[in-house]
């Protein structure tokens, strides 16, 4: 059955304390793997699409990377404003039938 | 701005009612989806469209319905058969995606439904 597990469910760190979260997969042909960032009462805003594992995408104190089983998104010197719901989506290709697999979610809270 | 607008932010119902949702997208994208999300659990997909007057159901139509008569708009109305309505709805939309691929989606700030 395809799966997304994304950890840990929560995480506190300090400001200028680096981290990563993680999101484990086991899909039917992987065709992308996306991160989601998402404020309280808000919708999720895209951060970055991976397709292949070994591939790498950086954006501000972000870096998300990708392996044959799991993604991790890195988190560089995190700010307060850093802290939301990061969210984890793969798209699988099972039988030629996609859908995309969402997991529960990493809450960060970066303490100033 | 180009984006997607969910109205109403907050919506309160009583059992029994129908309910509809709305969502505009000024982006120009030829897909659109209706999302729930509860405590726990992932986003669940409800209906989604790819092209005018024509949609699909997801992983959780029942209790629901849509329709896409315009581009732009892709209501949902939740009614009264939908056993468990109070949630948080997400509206999303996305460009096609490159071949074998999957275009991101674009979100709406979504619609707290609550039904007493």
């Amino acid at each position: 059955e395809d799966q997304v597990t994304q950890s840990p469910e929560a995480l506190r760190l300090q400001e200028g304390e680096s981290s990563s979260l993680n999101c484990s997969y086991t899909v039917s042909g992987l065709r992308g793997l996306f991160w989601y960032r998402q404020d309280p009462g808000k919708g999720p805003e895209f951060l970055f699409t991976l397709y292949s594992a070994g591939e790498e995408k950086e954006k501000e104190r972000l870096k998300a990377t990708l392996t044959k089983k799991e993604s991790f998104l890195h988190i560089t010197a995190p700010k307060p404003e850093d802290s939301a719901t990061y969210l984890c989506a793969v798209l699988s290709n099972a039988g030629n039938n996609r859908k995309l697999i969402w997991g529960l979610g990493t809450s960060l809270a970066v303490n100033p | 701005d180009g984006g997607i607008t969910q109205s109403p932010k907050y919506l309160f119902r009583k059992e029994g009612q129908n309910v509809t949702l709305s969502c505009e997208q000024n982006l120009n994208h030829d897909a659109m989806y209706w999302y729930r999300q509860d405590p726990g659990q992932g986003l669940r997909l409800i209906y989604y469209s790819q092209i005018v007057n024509d949609f699909q159901k997801g992983d959780i139509a029942e209790g629901y319905s849509v329709s896409r008569e315009k581009k732009e708009s892709f209501p949902l109305t939740v009614t009264s058969a939908q056993k468990n309505p109070t949630a948080f709805y997400l509206c999303a939309s996305s460009n096609a995606g490159r071949a074998g691929g999957y275009s991101p989606l674009h979100f709406g700030n979504g619609t707290r439904l609550t039904v007493t």
